[in-house]
């Protein structure tokens, strides 16, 4: 089974400022099978970005994926009031397994 | 629009069973696999089931294997899990979601969960 590490665990950063959040992998995980989510308070997970790089219907530019491999890499380019949340990535190999998660606080 | 809802939680007994539903709408139901994914009060995501189109795949995280199974009734456009011999540690919120196979397997559509409670 993949194994997936985020970090950092916590993110604290200003409104307008950019946000690198970084998931890496056990072992390689074939065809870019990596996905980000956005998760709030109480709600479900909204997919953000698939297969590495690709935004999903609907999600702002300022969401960005990259990486290949065992690295992988979110960046939110300029932090909007909405984007404090926690994020996860998921991989899907055999099985599918998330990370832990990155929460991105209000500093 | 396309929706996911869940029903079917509750407070039940350690060693006791629930059946959790999907209800699908909003587009071809049988043309999708598809995931149940938990989450602790507290805590990340799990994954724990999974079917394909067709029941041609089933498949189980290891915590839940031999005690969940997965199953579904395209002709009710409906996804269902049969949880068995509960556990205190199987107290979650359980979300069901749409696999997009190309789209690298992610999950795009999540309906809004519903809790499960294994508490004496």
């Amino acid at each position: 089974e993949i194994v997936l590490t985020q970090s950092p665990g916590t993110l604290s950063l200003s409104p307008g400022e950019s946000a690198t959040l970084s998931c890496r992998a056990s072992q390689s995980v074939s065809n870019r099978y990596l996905a980000w989510y956005q998760q709030k308070p109480g709600l479900a997970p909204r997919l953000l970005i698939y297969g590495a790089s690709n935004r999903a219907t609907g999600i702002p530019d300022r969401f960005s994926g990259s990486g290949s491999g065992t690295d992988f890499t979110l960046t939110i380019s300029s932090l909007e009031p909405e984007d404090f949340a926690v994020y996860y990535c998921q991989q899907y190999g055999s099985s599918f397994t998330f990370g832990p998660g990155t929460k991105v606080d209000i500093k | 629009e396309v929706q996911l809802v869940e029903s079917g939680g509750g407070l039940v007994q350690p060693g006791g069973s629930l059946r959790l539903s999907c209800a699908a709408s909003g587009f071809m139901f049988n043309t999708y696999e598809l995931n149940w994914v938990r989450q602790a009060p507290g805590k990340g995501l799990e994954w724990v089931s999974y079917i394909t189109t067709s029941d041609s795949t089933l498949s189980y995280a290891d915590s839940v294997k031999g005690r969940f199974t997965i199953s579904r009734d395209d002709a009710k456009n409906s996804l269902f899990l049969q949880m068995n011999s509960l556990r205190v540690e199987d107290t979650a919120v359980y979300y069901c979601a749409r696999v997009r196979a190309y789209w690298h397997f992610a999950m795009d559509v999540w309906g809004q969960g519903t809790t499960v409670t294994v508490s004496s």
